[in-house]
C-alpha cells in the first residue's frame, strides 16, 4: 500500500522569507502523480501544485516550487517570498490510476507566517 | 475552471434524520468523485469513489447503507447520511476528477448531530 508520509507537523517563517515542506512518500508504482494542496482556515482544499512522476523537470507555479527527487521518493514544497495568505495547512497527496485514482494524503504541515 | 460546488456548507440536524449533501462539478464534466471525511486537526480520510451510473465503491470499514451515495450525472453526486447520530457529526468534503486524475475538491459541509 501507498503511504505519504509529512514529518513536519508545524513550521513557521517569516513574511518574504522561504520556507520548505518534506514530503516523502512509499510507492511500487512508476507511473503516479504527487500534488501539493493547501487548506486555509476556511478548510476549502486548494491544489497548489501537481507534479508527474514521468517528468524530470521540477514543477512550479509563481511562488510555488517542488523538488522532486524519483529515486529518494522525496517531494518537497519550497514558498519563497511568503506572504501573510500562505498560512494554512499542506498536504502532500500521491496517486496513481492502478489504484483507481484515489488520493493517498500525507498528514499534513501547518505553516505559520510571521508578520 | 475546474470549481466544485457543495451544498449546503453548514447543516444541523436532528438524531435519527437524514441528510443529503450535494457536489456538483460546474465546468467540467466528472465521471468520478469522491467523498471523504475530516476530523478536527486531521487529514481527509476517503469514504467512498462514487463513478457516474455505477454503485459507489466504499473503503473499508465505511458503512454503505449508512453513507448513501448517488452520482446520476456526469456533474452531480450525492451523499446522503441516513438516521444520523452525533457520531456523523464532522467535516464532508467532496472533490471531482478532472484532467489526469487531478482532484477539485468542494469547500465541505458541516454537519452537526444533536
Amino acid at each position: 500500500a501507498q503511504t505519504v508520509t509529512q514529518s513536519q507537523p508545524e513550521m513557521s517563517v517569516q513574511e518574504a522569507e522561504t520556507v520548505t515542506l518534506s514530503c516523502t512518500y512509499d510507492t511500487s508504482e512508476s507511473d503516479y502523480y504527487l500534488f501539493w494542496y493547501k487548506q486555509p482556515p476556511s478548510r476549502q482544499m486548494i491544489l497548489v501544485i501537481r507534479q508527474e512522476a514521468y517528468k524530470q523537470q521540477n514543477a512550479t507555479e509563481n511562488r510555488f516550487s517542488v523538488n522532486f527527487q524519483k529515486a529518494a521518493k522525496s517531494f518537497s514544497l519550497k514558498i519563497s517570498d511568503s506572504q501573510l495568505g500562505d498560512a494554512a495547512m499542506y498536504f502532500c497527496a500521491y496517486l496513481t490510476k492502478a489504484a483507481g485514482n484515489k488520493l493517498t494524503f500525507g498528514g499534513g504541515t501547518r505553516v505559520l507566517v510571521k508578520p | 475552471g475546474a470549481v466544485v460546488s457543495q451544498h449546503p456548507s453548514w447543516v444541523i440536524c436532528k438524531s435519527g434524520t437524514s441528510v443529503k449533501i450535494e457536489c456538483r462539478s460546474l465546468d467540467f464534466q466528472a465521471t468520478t468523485m469522491f467523498w471523504y471525511r475530516q476530523f478536527p486537526k486531521q487529514s481527509l480520510m476517503l469514504m467512498a469513489t462514487s463513478n457516474e451510473g455505477s454503485k459507489a465503491t466504499y473503503e473499508q470499514g465505511v458503512e454503505k447503507d449508512k453513507f448513501l451515495i448517488n452520482h446520476a450525472s456526469l456533474t452531480l453526486s450525492t451523499l446522503t447520511v441516513t438516521s444520523a447520530h452525533p457520531e456523523d457529526s464532522s467535516f464532508y468534503i467532496c472533490s471531482a476528477s478532472g484532467q489526469r486524475g487531478t482532484q477539485y475538491f468542494g469547500p465541505g459541509t458541516r454537519l452537526l448531530v444533536l
